[in-house]
């Protein structure tokens, strides 16, 4: 059974600070993570694909990886009050490339940032 | 470029009776995804597509759901009959073969079963 698990929070982080979200994942033959935001109400949209350890930067964010640690986090550099969302950790096991394949969701962490 | 198009946005509907929800996946996608998100469960995936044909339909929660895909941009889920504990929101994604399965979702169907 996949399981990928994630602080529920509510995580609450000071406007221009750094949010730090993490995620856990069970099954070691996950090769492909992603991390979804979901605002209250709607879809959950996609903002940040890793699939090789170490750290990929997009902007505000950072996707850090390691597989060995079993192990994803998000960092938001420069909080704003628009961030405050969930955010969804969610992996698969197929290797960047493979085609595709469902995939298996943190419940998530809500983020709340304070002005 | 128009995203993950569903319809309808809302439904509410009465134990017992047949629901069906559509999605229009991102054109050029060849693969299309369905989940369901409740608080309880968190989201899931119930049945996914490749070129139109079913390829894991091992989510899906009993016989009384069933999803087909008539055609490259036009995919269905039907309940029949739904009951109460179907409610919950009903998302599409896709993908392309080549997006490394990177997901784009729908906006989604909130179902209430009353």
């Amino acid at each position: 059974q996949k399981e990928v698990e994630q602080n529920s929070g509510p995580l609450s982080v000071p406007e221009g600070a750094i949010a730090s979200l993490n995620c856990t994942y069970s099954d070691r033959v996950s090769q492909s993570f992603f991390w979804y935001r979901q605002y209250s109400g709607k879809s959950p949209e996609l903002i940040m694909s890793i699939y090789s350890n170490g750290d990929k930067e997009d902007g505000r964010f950072t996707a850090q990886l390691n597989k060995a640690s079993q192990y994803v986090s998000l960092l938001i550099r420069d909080s704003q009050p628009s961030d405050s969302a969930t955010y969804l950790c969610a992996v698969n096991s197929l290797y960047s490339g493979g085609g595709a394949d469902g995939l298996t969701f943190g419940k998530g962490t809500h983020l709340i940032i304070q002005p | 470029d128009a995203g993950v198009i569903q319809s309808p946005r809302h439904e509410v509907t009465e134990m017992g009776q047949e629901v069906t929800l559509r999605c229009k996946p991102i054109s050029g996608h060849d693969y299309l995804f369905w989940y369901r998100q409740t608080m309880m469960r968190g989201l899931e995936l119930l049945i996914y597509f490749n070129n139109n044909v079913p390829i894991d339909d091992s989510g899906m929660p009993e016989d009384r759901f069933s999803a087909k895909m008539p055609n490259a941009s036009f995919s269905t889920l039907k309940i029949q009959p739904s009951e109460p504990r179907d409610s919950a929101v009903y998302f599409c994604a896709s993908t392309a073969v080549s997006s490394y399965n990177e997901q784009f979702f729908g906006p989604g169907t909130r179902l209430t079963v009353l």
